[in-house]
């Protein structure tokens, strides 16, 4: 059980343009998703909290209007990178808690996005 | 204000042998959790264990060992007998009760090699 998917993994694009991510719990409810940024041998940086049916909470230096996050059910996370740039190159990896008293993140696979 | 350290950055070690991941918190509630993920080369976390502040026994699963120690504020991990796919870095984290988020330490890479 507690599995999270994890859509695409792996996208390259154009300067400019913008990506959507999505992070499925498969087989638990998660009113809690997490989105983290991780770079190359370093450690996962939470980027934001996200809330299912409310506005999600950004950690301090995380541009919101950059990186949108929207819940819209109790399964589904999406990250939408918009107008990307190099320097947004990065690991991304998403974790959804489960609901109820047990306090445990499970991970998605992550997303390798790769800005040219 | 919470803290997690691992102090080893990396370990290098030869099959079969016995290797411990060290893990320092620390955290001024009475009440948390501490975990261990692991994460290969693909790049997946994967969750081990979660331990609760209130239960400090030791835990052993397979060959994987946990020693939670409050009196030191270490939460540390031990693989018996390594294998080549016991190499990845490992994650010890800690999130306080109430809070969902999870403070990270930096990891420590395991190369485990043939």
């Amino acid at each position: 059980g507690a599995v999270v998917s994890q859509h695409p993994s792996r996208v390259i694009c154009k300067s400019g343009t913008s990506v959507k991510i999505e992070c499925r719990s498969l087989d638990f409810q998660a009113t809690t998703m997490f989105w983290y940024r991780q770079f190359p041998k370093q450690s996962l940086m939470l980027m934001a909290t996200s809330n299912e049916g409310s506005k999600a909470t950004y950690e301090q230096g995380v541009e919101k209007d950059k990186f949108l996050i929207n819940h819209a059910s109790l399964t589904l996370s999406t990250l939408t990178v918009t107008s990307a740039h190099p320097e947004d190159s990065s690991f991304y990896i998403c974790s959804a808690r489960e609901s109820g008293p047990s306090d445990t993140q499970y991970f998605g696979p992550g997303t390798r996005l790769t800005v040219l | 204000a919470q803290k997690v350290t691992q102090a080893q950055t990396e370990i290098s070690v030869v099959e079969k042998e016995d290797v411990t991941l060290d893990c320092v918190y620390e955290t001024r509630d009475t009440t948390y959790y501490l975990f261990w993920y692991k994460q290969p080369p693909s790049g997946e976390l994967v969750f081990l264990i979660r331990r609760n502040s209130f239960d400090e026994q030791n835990e052993i699963s397979g060959r994987y060992s946990w020693n939670f120690q409050k009196s030191t504020s270490s939460f540390n991990f031990t693989i018996t007998a390594s294998q080549v796919v016991d190499s990845a870095v490992y994650f010890c984290a800690l999130s306080e009760a109430g809070y969902s988020t999870l403070t990270f330490g930096k990891g420590t890479m395991l190369l485990v090699s043939p």
